[in-house]
């Protein structure tokens, strides 16, 4: 079975970086082909991709944020982690984390973390 | 970057009565190397994660039922629900997953 879960804290400053942890299991992302990646969706509003990391340690990232966000991968632990410096209050969203394939997309998602970007 | 773009943004149907969701990528999603479109949809009910449905463009993961069903190819995709049940109110996206990712603006579904 697999399972993702996602932590981290649900109020933010501005100006302040974020780091949220995916916590998996089910599956290995040093499987060739496993990616586990990051969207978020402010209230009310679409979802936006943000960040993949694939089984070799390939990293992409949307063209929109790239300069503020970095994905990384703990095997050992199961884990990736997500860091986005400087946020803002636009930036406030639920932020899911997904596994999938590069065949398939994302077939399977945390139920995903509300974080409030707000003084 | 692949910009997505759905539409209707949103649609109202009787039930039992067919559902039909466009999506159309600014490139070409078709892999020259193994004739697959990058291409999926995903179904977000309130409160809830997305699920994927289908994958491919036409490919329905496990366990969706086969009133859902995905075509085209290359730029221009379609989502059809044959028969619109309660259960599917829902918001969907289309993604594709063939340049690193993006996300189509979503479709709300709703029962008239």
């Amino acid at each position: 079975q697999i399972t993702l879960k996602e932590s981290g804290p649900t109020l933010v400053k501005p100006t302040q970086t974020l780091t949220l942890t995916c916590t998996f299991s089910g599956f290995s992302l040093t499987s060739s082909g496993m990616s586990v990646g990051w969207t978020r969706q402010p209230p009310g509003k679409a979802l936006e991709w943000l960040a993949l990391i694939y089984w070799d340690g390939d990293q992409r990232y949307s063209p929109s944020l790239k300069s503020r966000v970095t994905i990384t991968k703990d095997t050992s632990k199961n884990q990736v982690v997500l860091t986005m410096t400087n946020m803002d209050p636009v930036d406030t969203a639920t932020y899911y984390c997904a596994h999938g394939t590069t065949m398939t997309g994302f077939a399977y998602w945390g139920q995903g973390t509300l974080v409030t970007v707000s003084s | 970057d692949i910009v997505m773009t759905q539409s209707p943004d949103s649609l109202v149907v009787s039930l039992g009565e067919r559902a039909t969701i466009n999506c159309k990528s600014s490139q070409d999603v078709l892999s020259i190397s193994n004739n697959k479109n990058y291409l999926g949809w995903y179904q977000q009910k309130p409160g809830q994660p997305p699920k994927l449905l289908i994958y491919w463009a036409s490919t329905r993961e496990s366990g969706v039922p086969d009133r859902f069903s995905g075509s085209g190819s290359g730029t221009d995709f379609t989502l059809t629900i044959s028969s619109l049940q309660a259960e599917d109110v829902a918001v969907y996206y289309c993604q594709q997953y063939y340049s690193t990712v993006t996300f189509g603006g979503g479709t709300r579904v709703e029962i008239k």
